[in-house]
């Protein structure tokens, strides 16, 4: 059965510092593979989506993650965090009926 | 509207009480799922629609949740005698589905229940 491990819960970093976000999977076939931002009171937004092709992948507000097959993995990274990006972050895998998501990651900015 | 509509936004109700939730998918999407988000955890699939069927309907917790689809179009999530284990977002989320080749999912803003 496919699984979404996000090892950290909570990560802080200082505005302007760079950022990486874990996330591994586990998957039977060539996974679908998405991240999803939750801002405070806000419903879940795709940041970046990863499908085929190329494993480095752009997605919006200056998020990349890239796909590693040999290392089940797809974490995302920003090179400089800016205040409005602390929120949960959602790593998802799966297909149209088997979408499995993280218990997410949290980050704070600090000034 | 242009995104995935959820209503009521907040539902307060107390244990035993039987709660219906609605979802408004995006025009055209073929596919609608619905998740539970419990406090501090990451999204719990329920079950998922292709057009009005469920192929898949594993996540649903108990035979207390039911969820049905009508026109291919709005859903409604049902909890029987409702549980304080219950209290959750219940998130619903659209995609154009398997027949237009997209897993994009689209969310709506949720609906938090409190059983009291």
């Amino acid at each position: 059965a496919q699984s979404v491990t996000q090892p950290d819960i909570h990560i802080t970093v200082s505005e302007g510092a760079s950022l990486e976000l874990r996330c591994n999977y586990s998957y039977g076939a060539t996974p679908y593979l998405f991240w999803y931002v939750q801002s405070p009171g806000q419903g879940l937004q795709l940041l970046l989506k990863y499908f085929s092709g190329d494993t480095l992948v752009q997605g919006i507000k200056g998020f990349e993650a890239e796909f590693k097959r040999s290392q089940s993995s797809f974490n995302l990274r920003k090179p400089s965090v800016h205040w409005s990006d602390a929120a949960e972050y959602f790593c998802a895998v799966g297909g149209f009926n088997d979408m499995r998501f993280g218990a997410g990651t949290r980050l704070t900015v600090k000034p | 509207g242009a995104g995935v509509s959820q209503s009521p936004s907040n539902k307060v109700t107390e244990k035993g009480k039987d709660v219906e939730l609605r979802c408004d998918p995006i025009s055209g999407h073929t596919a609608l799922y619905w998740y539970r988000q419990s406090l501090g955890q990451g999204l719990e699939f329920l079950i998922y629609f292709q057009g009005n069927s469920a192929p898949d309907k594993s996540g649903l917790p108990s035979d207390r949740f039911s969820a049905e689809r009508t026109g291919g179009s709005v859903s409604t999530l049902t909890i029987q005698r409702t549980q304080q284990e219950d209290s959750a977002v219940y998130l619903c989320a659209s995609s154009l589905g398997r027949d237009r080749g997209s897993h994009e999912q689209f969310f709506g803003p949720g609906t938090r229940l409190t059983v009291l």
